[in-house]
């Protein structure tokens, strides 16, 4: 079975500072892996996807992600944080192609410091 | 596009009650899945249904049933409801596009059982 761990439930950064939300799975198969974004009573919102192609991977908002097999991570990055980046992150993983059955991780939120 | 569209909003019901949750899925799509986000975790897999049946399902027990319609909507349908089924229900839609297939998700319906 698939399965993600997402290391820090809460992670706070100054305004403009680096982000990073760590992300790590566990698949028999070749991953689907995605970055989704919650905003506080809202649904999710897609990032950005790892599908096989290119190991970086860029997303919307100045989000991207590095796949590495060998330490089977998709940490999250952002060079530098903006107040509107304070939100809940999801990590997860896909047992097929594209987003079908997801598996996600138990999130982290992200604080912004002004 | 109106996008992914769940209904109620909020409600409540009283331990031991059923409740049904509506979807309405990005125009297009033709697959719908739902999740359950408890307080303070990651969305957990219900169900998928595509061309009216169940495709997959997650663990969850057989009081958790749904139903899709020749108009791609559906319906999550949780009979005796426990304390515990206090959750943020999500629909997702989505169309098969192979490796570049994504879900869409809606705002969810939070329901609290009291």
């Amino acid at each position: 079975a698939q399965s993600v761990t997402q290391l820090g439930s809460h992670v706070s950064v100054s305004e403009g500072a680096l982000v990073l939300l760590r992300c790590n799975y566990s698949s028999s198969v070749p991953p689907y892996l995605f970055w989704y974004v919650q905003y506080p009573n809202q649904g999710l919102q897609l990032l950005l996807k790892y599908t096989s192609a290119a190991t970086l991977v860029k997303g919307i908002n100045g989000f991207e992600a590095e796949f590495k097999k060998s330490e089977t991570s998709f940490h999250l990055t952002k060079p530098s944080a903006h107040m509107s980046d304070a939100a809940e992150y999801f990590c997860a993983v896909s047992e097929s192609r594209g987003a079908q059955k997801l598996v996600f991780g138990q999130g982290t939120r992200l604080t912004i410091n002004p | 596009d109106a996008g992914v569209t769940q209904s109620p909003t909020h409600l409540i019901k009283t331990r031991g009650q059923q409740v049904t949750l509506r979807c309405s899925p990005k125009s297009g799509h033709d697959t719908v899945s739902w999740y359950q986000q408890a307080l303070g975790q990651g969305p957990q897999f219900i169900f998928q249904y595509y061309e009216e049946e169940e495709r997959q399902r997650g663990n969850f027990p057989d009081r958790f049933s749904g139903h899709q319609f020749p108009n791609y909507s559906s319906e999550l349908n949780v009979n005796a409801l426990l304390l515990g089924d206090s959750a943020l229900y999500l629909c997702a839609s989505s169309r098969w596009e192979g490796k570049n297939t994504e879900a869409f998700f809606g705002q969810g319906t939070r329901l609290t059982v009291v």
